[in-house]
């Protein structure tokens, strides 16, 4: 089984951080990474996908690089609406969720 | 709209059984993958199931195998989750969620339905 292993687990920033949230796969997953964003109680949102493709309707502050073992995701100015726990995904086989990084108010 | 919509969900006691279901609207549900993922409370995501678009295809995460069922009737535009034999550690909010095309990450997802077991 592939394990996912993201840091930190919890982040605190201010509004205008600029935000990177790492991500880890335990063997290489090539680009088949996924990287979504939930509100409590709500369910998880789509941001990337493909490591660094911009789902439709996301802000471009949003954005993801890296490939075979190592990922980020950053936001580029932190908005208030991006408080949040965000996970990522690996979908190269099966699919594994990462433990998620909590975005708090700093 | 494209909307996922789960239902079924409550109050169960340790060792019994539970349906869930999924009504997909806005798309082409026949065309569509689908997997079951749930979040135990204060909890990581979890996927556990997957069947393709004909539902001849499926596949489990080790720790439903054996005990949960997923179907699906491309008819009635629903999913389904036939779980047995069920544990405390089942307790969790069930989502339903689409597969993209043509690669395999979750893009609509339902709001969810909450399953408790407890006695």
């Amino acid at each position: 089984d592939i394990q996912m292993t993201q840091s930190p687990s919890t982040l605190s920033a201010s509004v205008g951080d600029r935000v990177t949230i790492t991500c880890r796969a335990s063997q290489s997953i090539s680009s088949w990474l996924a990287w979504y964003q939930q509100k409590p109680g709500k369910a998880p949102k789509l941001l990337i996908y493909k490591a660094s493709s911009l789902e439709s309707g996301v802000p471009s502050r949003f954005s993801g690089s890296g490939s075979g073992t190592e990922f980020t995701l950053t936001i580029s100015s932190l908005q208030p609406d991006d408080f949040a726990t965000y996970y990522c995904q690996q979908y190269n086989a099966f699919w594994t969720f990462g433990q998620g990084t909590k975005v708090e108010i700093k | 709209e494209v909307q996922l919509v789960e239902s079924g969900g409550g109050l169960v006691q340790p060792g019994g059984s539970l349906r869930l279901s999924c009504a997909a609207s806005g798309f082409t549900f026949s065309n569509y993958e689908m997997n079951w993922v749930r979040q135990a409370p204060g909890k990581g995501l979890e996927w556990l199931s997957y069947i393709n678009s004909n539902g001849r295809t499926t596949y489990y995460a080790d720790s439903v195998k054996g005990r949960f069922t997923i179907s699906r009737d491309n008819a009635k535009n629903s999913l389904y989750l036939l779980m047995n034999s069920l544990r405390a550690e089942d307790t969790a909010v069930y989502y339903c969620a689409r597969v993209g095309t043509p690669h395999q990450y979750m893009d609509v997802w339902g709001k969810g339905t909450t399953v408790t077991v407890s006695s």
